[in-house]
């Protein structure tokens, strides 16, 4: 069964740093690009970056570029995305998934709680 | 980039066909592939993915549920709506993978 399992969230202050975790099983996580989703409170999905499966390239949504940066460890079968600068609209439940361009967003975690507030 | 709308909300009587609709704002097919992913979101959990390449049904997914489309404009059906399916719906593109977008949503609501 494919499991990802997010870990880290919690509540931080504006300007802070923040690293979530993903563990993923049941399946060969190296064979797959991975990407984290997010969603504000009450609002919709917002993709926030990829990754491919060798890590080799990576690709994030404007408002997060230079600020956040997705990872991985091919022998932990694990993704990160690690937070920095945190603002206030970054407060969201973060998701974890596995993506393919030709079938979609297949394998979603739990998600992970973080709150940015003072 | 390419935007993605959804009617905000849908309403539907139980047993019902009900239909939701996602416009792109410019083609997201490429060759014979459309590049359009349904998934359904239950409050307090994570999505799921429904449809994939606009009418593939995903793994484990009832037959009720199916899709279709091509270019700009997308439809995901559910026929007979059940209970279970009070959820809100959002379409996907990944024609300018490995960026993604999502439409807004539709929720489903009962009549």
């Amino acid at each position: 069964e494919v499991q990802l399992v997010e870990s880290g969230g919690g509540l931080v202050q504006p300007g802070r740093s923040l690293k979530l975790s993903c563990a993923a099983s049941g399946f060969t996580f190296s064979n797959y690009y991975m990407a984290w989703v997010r969603q504000a409170p009450t609002k919709g999905l917002e993709w926030v970056a990829s990754i491919t499966n060798s890590g080799g390239s990576t690709y994030y949504r404007d408002s997060v570029k230079g600020r956040f940066t997705i990872s991985r460890d091919n022998a932990k079968s694990t993704l990160y995305l690690q937070m920095d600068s945190l603002r206030s609209e970054d407060t969201a439940t973060y998701y974890c998934t596995r993506e393919t361009s030709y079938m979609g967003m297949d394998a979603w975690g739990q998600g992970a709680s973080v709150t940015v507030s003072s | 980039d390419i935007v993605l709308t959804q009617s905000p909300a849908l309403a539907v009587s139980l047993g019902q066909r009900a239909t939701i609709s996602c416009r792109a704002s410019q083609s997201v097919s490429i060759s014979r592939y459309n590049l359009m992913h349904w998934y359904q979101q239950k409050p307090g959990q994570q999505p799921k993915l429904l449809i994939y390449r606009a009418s593939n049904l995903a793994s484990g997914i009832p037959a009720r549920f199916s899709g279709s489309g091509s270019g700009t404009d997308f439809t995901l059906t559910i026929n007979p709506v059940q209970a279970d399916d009070i959820a809100t719906y959002y379409c996907q593109q990944s024609r300018e993978s490995p960026t993604w977008t999502f439409g807004g949503g539709t929720k489903l609501e009962l009549k």
